[in-house]
């Protein structure tokens, strides 16, 4: 069965500091989604990352797959408070999409 | 382009009556998926289509049906609504000739079965 497992599932971070949200999945999929959901709202789609040492930057993130491994890694640079959301990785395998349970990020000043 | 649209926005319905959530999409994408989220969860896929006329099960879908007539549109039926249904749902498309299978999701339909 395939299974996508998101670490952590709660982070609190102040503003300027770093950190990583990690995500682990079981199936032999090169597909990998993240997604951004702010609070009452739609998901927004951050990154798609499609083959072994894919790397993606867009501001402050940054993803990246190792699919030997079956990791994906959301790496948040310098926080900002605009960054405070719930972030989700996905796994696609034959159309069966299955998400992980989701990070929820809060940076404070 | 609207992208992806869902009505409701809101509902409540009592145990037991029945409803369809409608979802559209106007970017001609031929895939089309719902997902339920429960509240502090990941989303969860329902149903899915790959065009008109072609639907499959997802990981929860009992509870539930759906259609696909046109490539546009893909309701969501509840039959027998039950409090284990209360959540929000939301309608996702792409489209299948890009590599990546990006999904663009709705704005969801929040349900509260009392």
């Amino acid at each position: 069965e395939l299974k996508v497992e998101q670490n952590p599932l709660f982070l609190s971070m102040q503003e300027g500091k770093n950190y990583t949200i990690y995500c682990n999945y079981s199936t032999t999929s090169d597909r990998l989604y993240w997604y951004r959901q702010d609070p009452g709202k739609s998901l927004e789609s951050l990154f798609v990352l499609l083959s072994n040492g894919a790397v993606k930057q867009e501001g402050r993130l940054m993803a990246s797959l190792d699919t030997k491994a079956r990791l994906s890694t959301l790496h948040i640079t310098a926080a900002v408070h605009d960054l405070s959301a719930t972030y989700f990785c996905a796994v696609d395998e034959n159309n069966d999409m299955r998400f992980g349970a989701g990070t929820r990020l809060t940076v404070k000043p | 382009n609207a992208g992806v649209t869902q009505t409701p926005k809101f509902r409540i319905l009592k145990i037991g009556q029945s409803m369809t959530l409608q979802c559209a999409q106007d970017m001609n994408h031929n895939y089309m998926y719902w997902y339920r989220q429960d509240p502090g969860m990941g989303l969860k896929l329902i149903y899915y289509s790959v065009g008109a006329g072609i639907t499959d099960k997802g990981e929860v879908p009992n509870g539930y049906n759906v259609s696909r007539s046109t490539t546009e549109d893909f309701p969501l039926r509840l039959e027998l609504a039950a409090p284990s249904q209360t959540s929000v749902y939301f309608c996702a498309s792409s489209f299948p000739g890009q590599e990546n299978n990006e999904q663009f999701f709705g704005p969801g339909t929040r349900l509260t079965v009392l």
